[in-house]
């Protein structure tokens, strides 16, 4: 059975760093193809893609937040880690890691239950 | 980057009705077309992928057609249970792009 679970603070302020860890088990991210993205969702919007890292650690994010962003892993942990930098109140939302693979097909097949962040001083 | 639209944004419908939701992207996805159902405070769940395909598990009055840049999700008899939100979200490129979402309630 595949589960993610997001954990992170509930409260972060401006500017400063976010890290949010991404605990899984049911598959390891050193099985060639498999990825973890991490996706957030400000409240009552809509779904963002942010980053995503793969089981060869090849590293990709969204155009829009690259600068502050940085996706690490930790295998023997079954972890995946995000970090944001410099934070603001319009980052405030859900943040969720979501599996999925590589090659096709391409879904987010497995979400974890999200963990909410708020941005405010 | 690929544009994600759907509509509409929100929708009204009674139990049993036909209910079909449109998504179109700004260049040509192939197949490359997701849906999820999310329900308040949850994370969302797989429906459809590749366009048409039903992920295991999900009743099969939820279908999905298109190809390219256009695509419509469908429930053929509405369930009180189907109240949610649902995305298209295209997986062709990076990244990896959501429409704004299609709030569906009971009339």
């Amino acid at each position: 059975q595949v589960t993610l679970r997001e954990s992170g603070p509930a409260l972060v302020r401006p500017t400063e760093t976010l890290t949010l860890t991404c605990s899984f088990s049911g598959f390891s991210l050193t099985t060639t193809g498999m990825c973890v993205s991490w996706i957030r969702q400000p409240p009552g919007k809509a779904l963002e893609w942010l980053a995503r890292i793969d089981w060869d650690d090849g590293k990709y994010y969204t155009p829009f937040l690259e600068t502050r962003l940085t996706i690490s892993k930790d295998t023997s942990e079954n972890q995946a880690v995000l970090t944001m930098t410099n934070v603001d109140p319009v980052d405030t939302g859900t943040y969720y890691c979501a599996r999925h693979s590589a090659y096709d097909p391409y879904y987010f097949d497995s979400w974890g239950q999200g963990t909410l962040v708020t941005v405010s001083s | 980057d690929i544009q994600m639209t759907q509509s509409p944004s929100s929708l009204s419908a009674s139990v049993g009705d036909r209910v079909t939701i449109t998504c179109q992207a700004s260049q040509d996805i192939y197949k490359y077309l997701n849906w999820y159902q999310q329900k308040p405070g949850k994370a969302p769940k797989l429906l459809i992928y590749d366009a048409s395909n039903l992920e295991p598990g999900v009743p099969s009055r939820f279908s999905g057609s298109g190809s390219g840049t256009r695509f419509t999700f469908t429930i053929s008899s509405l369930q009180r249970e189907d109240i949610a939100t649902y995305y298209c979200q295209h997986f062709y490129s990076l990244p990896p792009a959501f429409g704004q979402g299609t709030r569906l309630e009971i009339k």
